[in-house]
């Protein structure tokens, strides 16, 4: 069992824009800040988002993260065929004092 | 450019000893914190542990708590984790990463990371 919630699973066809949503609690989302990271099986994960809104270098801004009180979300534009893989939201937990992860979204382009 | 390469895997009976290292090039090791994540056969990823830049700050999951230890020689670019008493479930591919910062503020995982290792815990 996660401490981050995720669905299981998103679709979407080329061209759409997807949302995957992330849930916490205050000891972890709602008080630090939300990571989302893509993960194809076999290689190594990458870093989308950090700092809850913030690109890395090289990631394409068709990836956007957001935060609306303590519900933040990752958002995929322009959806492509590469973008089918896993992703996966995480947050510093202050009561565990760990990083927790979401169980990770499967995102399926149709 | 950055690497990060990991080694020190392998199949191991339960109760035993391994030592994982991560070996980086292409950014100055002893100014990030490091972390561990894993994932075991058909399962989402799993934070491990974290040390900080200079090694004076730890943190781990409550599954490994007394049993794995994180280390790192900044003087040879390389992390370490020692994982005693090995149990079926800690079955996964390790990977090591780079955070984006030095100290444990807001420690996680960041933008570069290893290609991974495979533990086996089987008798």
């Amino acid at each position: 069992q996660s401490v981050l919630t995720q669905p299981p699973s998103a679709s979407g066809t080329p061209g759409q824009r997807v949302t995957i949503s992330c849930s916490g609690s205050s000891s972890n989302i709602g008080s630090n800040y939300v990571y989302w990271y893509q993960h194809l099986p076999g290689t190594a994960p990458k870093l989308l988002i950090y700092r809850t809104n913030q690109r890395p270098s090289g990631v394409p801004d068709r990836f956007s993260g957001s935060k609306s009180g303590t519900s933040p979300s990752l958002a995929i534009s322009g959806l492509r065929s590469e973008d089918e893989a896993h992703y996966y939201c995480a947050a510093w937990d202050d009561s565990l004092r760990a990083v927790v992860f979401g169980g990770g979204t499967k995102l399926t382009v149709l | 450019q950055v690497q990060l390469v990991e080694s020190g895997g392998g199949v191991v009976q339960p109760g035993k000893s391994l030592r994982l290292s991560c070996v980086v090039s292409g950014f100055t090791f002893s100014s990030y914190a490091m972390h561990w994540v894993r994932q075991a056969p058909g399962k989402g990823l799993e934070w491990v542990a974290v040390i900080s830049y200079d090694g004076s700050n730890k943190y781990q999951t409550d599954s490994v708590k007394g049993r794995f230890t994180i280390s790192r020689d900044n003087s040879k670019n390389t992390l370490y984790l020692q994982m005693n008493s090995l149990r079926d479930e800690d079955t996964a591919v390790y990977y090591c990463a780079k955070d984006l910062y030095s100290t444990l503020l807001f420690p996680a995982p960041g933008d570069s990371w290893g290609q991974g290792i495979l533990v086996t815990v089987s008798s």
